[in-house]
């Protein structure tokens, strides 16, 4: 059964940093991993969307990666700003027709003025 | 504006009353999904549809129902909710592509 793990689950930076979110999976057959951010009291927007065909894809500031083979992607955020303070989720969807979505319990992130 | 609605937003009821979330979009994706989120657990999938007429389980769909008779239109079912279903519960559509649109959430008390 598919697992997906945050870490950590929290963190504080001062403003100005670049900083990397990890998201890793137990299973490889992936049909994409989607990047989220949600803010308090909020709904969910999409970030990024990558491909399981794909390495990596940029918006802006952040850039997604995707390793299938170890289970892992990671968000870099550049130049971190007090606006980018939210809960970064993950989630990864199934292969094999089903398009089941699992998502990460996420990343409190709190960006210091 | 491209959008995924939900209503109502937020829901008081009693344990054994049946209620319906409704959740509507315009972008005209043929994917919808229902989800639940709750602290600690994150965001669980509890039913998704792949087109009209076409539902599938998720990872807790226990206790509720879907059904979709438009491609706009995926409402959830609760016909006897219980007080472990107190949760904020979220409606979404895919794109072709992927991506996943939220709705702005619906946060169910069952007393």
């Amino acid at each position: 059964k598919q697992e997906v793990t945050q870490i950590p689950a929290a963190l504080s930076v001062p403003e100005g940093e670049n900083l990397v979110l990890n998201c890793s999976f137990t299973d490889s057959a992936i049909y994409n991993l989607q990047w989220f951010r949600q803010d308090p009291g909020k709904g969910l927007t999409s970030l990024l969307l990558i491909q399981s065909s794909q390495r990596e894809q940029t918006s802006g500031r952040l850039n997604a990666s995707l390793d299938k083979s170890s289970g892992r992607s990671t968000l870099y955020i550049a130049a971190s700003q007090p606006g980018d303070s939210a809960t970064y989720l993950c989630a990864v969807s199934s292969t094999g027709g089903t398009y089941k979505y699992i998502f990460g319990t996420g990343t409190r992130l709190k960006v210091l003025a | 504006e491209a959008q995924v609605t939900q209503n109502p937003r937020y829901l008081i009821t009693v344990t054994g009353k049946k209620l319906t979330v409704t959740c509507s979009q315009n972008m005209n994706h043929e994917y919808m999904s229902w989800y639940r989120q709750d602290p600690g657990l994150g965001l669980r999938q509890i039913y998704y549809s792949m087109n009209v007429e076409v539902t599938d389980k998720g990872d807790v769909p226990e206790g509720y129902k879907v059904s979709r008779k438009e491609k706009r239109n995926f409402p959830l079912i609760l016909e006897s909710p219980s007080p472990n279903q107190t949760s904020l519960y979220f409606c979404a559509s895919s794109s072709p592509q992927g991506t996943q649109y939220f709705g702005p959430g619906t946060r169910l008390l069952v007393l």
